[in-house]
């Protein structure tokens, strides 16, 4: 059973555009949602990262929406770079003694100049 | 700036053989991680150490799987021996603790078995 499962599975958007890459999770005792980038040869790397607590948290050019009673949270990346061309996952963990990343298969973003 | 590091980046080993990888965390990092991730799929978690203890290794294949943390530091994961469908990117993580939920990744080890 996968517990965190990301849509689209890749996406292609123009330099300047909105990217939205949405993800729904299983588990209610999550409690805990990264956004991780990872680019090719690269581990994966902490990008922004939101508690069930608030519904948004923007950072940047970057932003998490979250909906508790859907079980669903997205990344929105404004104004797209051809930088931000990489592999995106989201995760989720709960908090506490065992805390662990659950990973979605991720999502390739290629954003064309 | 205070980085996980990994090595070998590259391994190729033949069906079979034994290989090894290594994990040096960022200094302090009492949490460390060892992730399988499968080329096209996210990050699987092996592993889990707090310190030199194991806190999970529930989907550790233990058969051909090991995992060791001796001096709650650095940490070695081995396969012996290895298989096809070993072939994959082996990740290692740390955080401060295991409460901590910001888990820092390092460039990891890319193992082909042929």
């Amino acid at each position: 059973q996968q517990q965190v499962k990301q849509s689209p599975q890749s996406l292609i958007v123009q330099k300047g555009g909105i990217s939205i890459i949405n993800c729904a999770y299983e588990n209610t005792a999550f409690d805990y949602f990264p956004w991780y980038q990872q680019f090719p040869g690269k581990g994966p790397a902490l990008l922004i990262a939101i508690r069930p607590d608030v519904s948004e948290k923007k950072e940047g050019r970057f932003t998490i929406s979250f909906n508790k009673s859907a079980k669903q949270f997205s990344l929105h990346i404004m104004d797209s770079q051809p930088g931000d061309s990489a592999t995106y996952f989201c995760a989720a963990t709960t908090t506490g003694a065992n805390s662990k990343l659950t990973f979605g298969k991720g999502i390739t973003l290629s954003v064309r100049p | 700036e205070a980085e996980v590091a990994q090595s070998p980046r590259y391994k190729i080993t033949e069906k079979s053989q034994a290989v090894a990888f290594w994990c040096d965390p960022i200094s302090g990092h009492a949490t460390l991680y060892w992730y399988r991730q499968i080329l096209g799929q996210g990050p699987e978690l092996l592993v889990q150490f707090q310190d030199e203890s194991v806190v999970d290794d529930s989907q550790l294949p233990k058969d051909r799987f090991s995992a060791e943390r001796l001096k709650g530091v650095d940490s070695t994961l081995k396969i012996q021996p290895a298989e096809l469908g070993d072939s994959a990117m082996y990740l290692c993580a740390s955080s401060l603790a295991l409460a901590n939920t910001e888990a820092f990744f390092g460039q990891g080890t890319r193992l082909t078995v042929v």
